[in-house]
């Protein structure tokens, strides 16, 4: 059965630092991975997704996230942190069928 | 406007009491989802559909039902048989294959007091 490992379930970083957030993913078969964001009270917007192709894949608010099969990781990274980027964060794998398996979320906290 | 709406925003339910959370959607969209939301606990697959008057159980169906009589609607009942079911849940949408996009309503707010 695939499953999705989010490491950290809270992240706190200061504002202008590299933002990483952690993903590994178990599947039999070569998968699709999501990145979602969700703000408070609110449903989840899409951030990225790899499905095919270059395994570095840009997203939206200058996230990106690149695909590393050996690791079976799936990281999202974005070079500077602002204030609004403070929300909950989301991993999510589907192998092909119509389920898809979320993480457990990351909440990442911005220092000022 | 286009996209899922989600009814109410929030609920509440009496012990013993079914409820039903609407979701509607005008984008078109095949598949439709319900997922419950507990605090670090992630999103848990209650419910989805492919097509209409067909769907499939997820991870966590005991205690919910749904139905699928129009492409634009699925909506999820919380019977009394659901133990615990103070929760954010959450109705999404996908159109075609697995790598798709699965887009996400505002989500409804039940507890039960």
């Amino acid at each position: 059965a695939q499953s999705v490992t989010q490491l950290g379930s809270h992240v706190s970083v200061s504002e202008g630092a590299l933002v990483l957030l952690r993903c590994n993913y178990s599947s039999s078969v070569p998968p699709y991975l999501f990145w979602y964001v969700q703000y408070p009270n609110q449903g989840l917007q899409l951030l990225l997704k790899y499905t095919t192709g270059a395994t570095l894949v840009k997203g939206i608010n200058g996230f990106e996230a690149e695909f590393k099969k050996s690791e079976t990781s799936f990281h999202l990274t974005k070079p500077s942190a602002h204030m609004s980027d403070a929300a909950e964060y989301f991993c999510a794998v589907s192998k092909g069928d119509d389920k898809i398996i979320f993480g457990k979320g990351t909440r990442l906290h911005i220092l000022p | 406007d286009g996209g899922i709406t989600q009814s109410p925003k929030y609920l509440f339910r009496k012990e013993g009491q079914n409820v039903t959370l609407s979701c509607e959607q005008n984008l078109n969209h095949d598949a439709m989802y319900w997922y419950r939301q507990d605090p670090g606990q992630g999103l848990r697959l209650i419910y989805y559909s492919q097509i209409v008057n067909d769907f499939q159980k997820g991870d966590i169906a005991e205690g919910y039902s749904v139905s699928r009589e129009k492409k634009e609607s699925f909506p999820l009942t919380v019977t009394s048989a659901q133990k615990n079911p103070t929760a954010f849940y959450l109705c999404a949408t996908r159109q075609g294959t697995a790598g798709n996009t699965i887009y996400f309503g505002e989500g409804s707010w039940l507890t039960v007091v």
